[in-house]
């Protein structure tokens, strides 16, 4: 089945560091990809996403490009804020399309906290 | 404001006595879904609705059950709670692309958090 796996957390920076976060997955067909993000006591919400091999998708100064050659979707920032600090979910989405009801596969989350 | 909204928020409740958290969306959509929360796995899926009626087990279904009679509600139902059930549960809903499956961007609500004894 579907699988995505994150890099183990949880990641400590400084304001201004570049953030990367590792996602792998594991598909049988062309997924899409996605980022979500959870503030502290808030529900996950989109960041954004990516549908097709090579696609870059972009959101608030955060970016990921989809490589299917390495089944990767690293997530990854040039400066990171403290308002950056909330858990971050990469998550795969079988082809929504035709018969299949594109259900979301999620990782188990990296926590990232920016310190000033 | 475009929202899911559920309740309770927090939740400590004894083994055995059934409990509903509540689930609604003013977005009119089609697909709805539970999911929990447990440190290092992440967010898994419980139960799923295509539409009002149709509903279909996640990958966690094991002592809870769903119904889906009106579009925007989609309450979890937990008929004889377990401590193993002690979770933080999510309720998310997403337009469908056509027919077919949900887009992809899925709206959580804030959360609910449950406590088993």
């Amino acid at each position: 089945g579907n699988s995505v796996t994150q890099m183990e957390g949880p990641v400590t920076l400084s304001e201004e560091a570049f953030l990367t976060i590792n996602c792998t997955y594991t598909a049988t067909g062309y997924p899409s990809l996605f980022w979500y993000v959870q503030y502290p006591g808030e529900g996950l919400q989109l960041l954004l996403k990516a549908t097709k091999a090579d696609d870059k998708g972009s959101n608030k100064g955060f970016e990921a490009t989809y490589r299917k050659e390495t089944t990767s979707f690293h997530l990854e920032k040039g400066s990171v804020q403290v308002s950056d600090s909330a858990v971050y979910f990469c998550a795969l989405s079988e082809d929504a399309g035709g018969t299949s009801y594109g259900k979301l596969t999620f990782g188990q989350g990296t926590i990232l906290t920016v310190h000033p | 404001e475009a929202q899911v909204t559920q309740n309770p928020r927090y939740l400590i409740t004894v083994t055995g006595k059934k409990l509903t958290v509540t689930c609604s969306q003013n977005m009119n959509h089609e697909y709805m879904s539970w999911y929990r929360q447990d440190p290092g796995l992440g967010l898994r899926q419980i139960y799923y609705s295509m539409n009002v009626e149709v509903t279909d087990k996640g990958d966690v279904p094991e002592g809870y059950k769903v119904s889906r009679k009106e579009k925007r509600n989609f309450p979890l139902i937990l008929e004889s709670p377990s401590p193993n059930q002690t979770s933080l549960y999510f309720c998310a809903s997403s337009s469908r692309v056509g027919d077919g499956g949900p887009t992809g961007e899925l709206f959580f609500g804030e959360g609910s958090r449950l406590t088993v004894l």
